[in-house]
């Protein structure tokens, strides 16, 4: 059974830093894994979606790489700022078509 | 192109009742899927439909049914409410399946049960 894991659960760091939040997955055979932010009492926004065959995709300031074989999945920010503050989920995409949810990080980024 | 429309965005009602939630997807897409979100559960899959049909269904009671019109709007159906069905209830469209096609959130229908 496909278990996602995002530690840690929060995160904080100061404006204009790069950081990097972590899925892990437990089953490798993943179809794709999609990240999103979700600002409070908000829905959830779509980040970005890698395919089981890509390693990496970017968008502005955000790069999200895959490594199905470790069973990992990195979210990049570069140059953090406070509107990035958020959290952070990331969902697996089974063989069914199933997405499979991590509990999230929330992001804080201070001023 | 709209997003995806939840309406209403809240709801209070008392236990025992029912409550009926409604999801306008972006046009063209075909899967709607709903969710339960709460702080202490987090995100929690309830169900999927897909060109009417119901393609999945997460591990809730009977209490919580859906539904897809031939315009691919949904509605999700509560009966006999309880206090434990607080919560954000979101739904997402996707041009294909949920799981091989980006999701699309709406802002969610916030119910308070009381």
């Amino acid at each position: 059974k496909q278990e996602v894991t995002q530690i840690p659960a929060a995160l904080s760091v100061p404006e204009g830093e790069n950081l990097v939040l972590n899925c892990s997955f437990t089953d490798s055979a993943i179809y794709n894994l999609q990240w999103f932010r979700q600002d409070p009492g908000k829905g959830l926004t779509s980040l970005l979606l890698i395919q089981s065959s890509q390693r990496e995709q970017t968008s502005g300031r955000l790069n999200a790489s895959l490594d199905k074989s470790s069973g990992r999945s990195t979210l990049y920010i570069a140059a953090s700022q406070p509107g990035d503050s958020a959290t952070y989920l990331c969902a697996v995409g089974d063989s069914n078509y199933q997405l499979i949810w991590g509990a999230g990080t929330k992001l804080i980024i201070k001023p | 192109k709209a997003g995806v429309t939840q309406t209403p965005r809240y709801l209070i009602k008392t236990r025992g009742q029912q409550v009926t939630l409604s999801c306008s997807p972006i046009s063209g897409h075909r899967s709607v899927s709903w969710y339960q979100q709460t702080p202490g559960q987090g995100l929690q899959f309830l169900f999927e439909y897909f060109s009417e049909t119901q393609r999945n269904k997460g591990n809730f009671p009977g209490r919580f049914s859906g539904r897809q019109f031939s315009n691919s709007r949904s509605e999700m159906n509560v009966s006999t409410l309880e206090l434990g069905d607080s919560a954000l209830y979101l739904c997402a469209s996707s041009l294909n399946v949920q799981g091989n096609s980006p999701l699309h959130f709406g802002n969610g229908t916030r119910l308070t049960v009381t």
